[in-house]
């Protein structure tokens, strides 16, 4: 258990519909990362939060936004969902922002389908 | 632009054999790198890391080695067992930005 909690782990709706990924990080940890992973795209870094602010940004879609809470949980908002959204959706939580040491730990997902 | 990229998508070993999975990146500025292993239906796990002023680094039945002249890292796995049948990511990082960028994987698969 990587201390990292996600819920739900299964999400099934329609398209054009507008669903929330909740992410709790480990215990201490400062930032949070989302990722997407699909079949054909491997694994894609989307945002990170530290400590409450936007840290970086990576191929996050308009129709994608995130925020990270005074307790430190994370939730990714996905709008008007696309049957192409179909993926698992991981949350990473690490200690640091980031450099050299800053391990980031994973959740076990959430994986949404569209149909 | 920045990649990471994996030499052998899968590798078939028998149950005791050791185990050698490659990655190659391309950002000369990574300074930092973890390998990651997916086991089926689950989140990726922290394996082992090593840093670019290091060249190996050993963990328990795990070795990283990293060749910065060629940018190629690689992980060997010792006695391979069937637990270790997973899917294996190299990720990196490096420069000013810190993001994690991960390779396209590698499917182990241990026979008995």
């Amino acid at each position: 258990d990587s201390g990292v909690t996600q819920t739900p782990k299964h999400l099934i709706t329609a398209t054009g519909q507008r669903v929330t990924l909740r992410c709790s990080p480990r215990s201490g940890d400062l930032s949070v990362y989302w990722y997407q992973q699909s079949l054909d795209q491997g694994l894609q870094f989307l945002i990170q939060y530290y400590n409450g602010e936007e840290r970086a940004k990576g191929n996050i879609l308009e129709r994608f936004s995130a925020q990270q809470f005074p307790d430190l949980h994370s939730e990714l908002n996905l709008s008007s969902l696309e049957l192409g959204d179909s993926a698992l959706y991981f949350c990473a939580s690490s200690a640091l922002a980031g450099g050299p040491g800053n391990i980031q730990y994973f959740g076990a997902g959430t994986r949404l389908s569209v149909l | 632009g920045e990649s990471v990229g994996l030499h052998l998508p899968t590798l078939s070993v028998q149950e005791g054999d050791n185990s050698i999975i490659n990655c190659a990146y391309s950002n000369s500025a990574s300074d930092y790198f973890i390998w990651y292993k997916q086991e089926s239906g689950k989140g990726p796990q922290f394996i082992i890391d090593i840093r670019s002023n290091m060249d190996k680094r050993q963990g328990q039945r795990v070795t990283v080695l990293l060749n910065k002249t060629v940018k190629h890292l690689s992980l060997q796995i010792a006695a391979t067992q069937p637990g270790d049948s997973a899917v294996y990511f190299c990720a990196e990082t490096g420069g000013s930005n810190y993001k994690l960028t991960f390779g396209k994987g590698t499917l182990l698969t241990v026979n008995p």
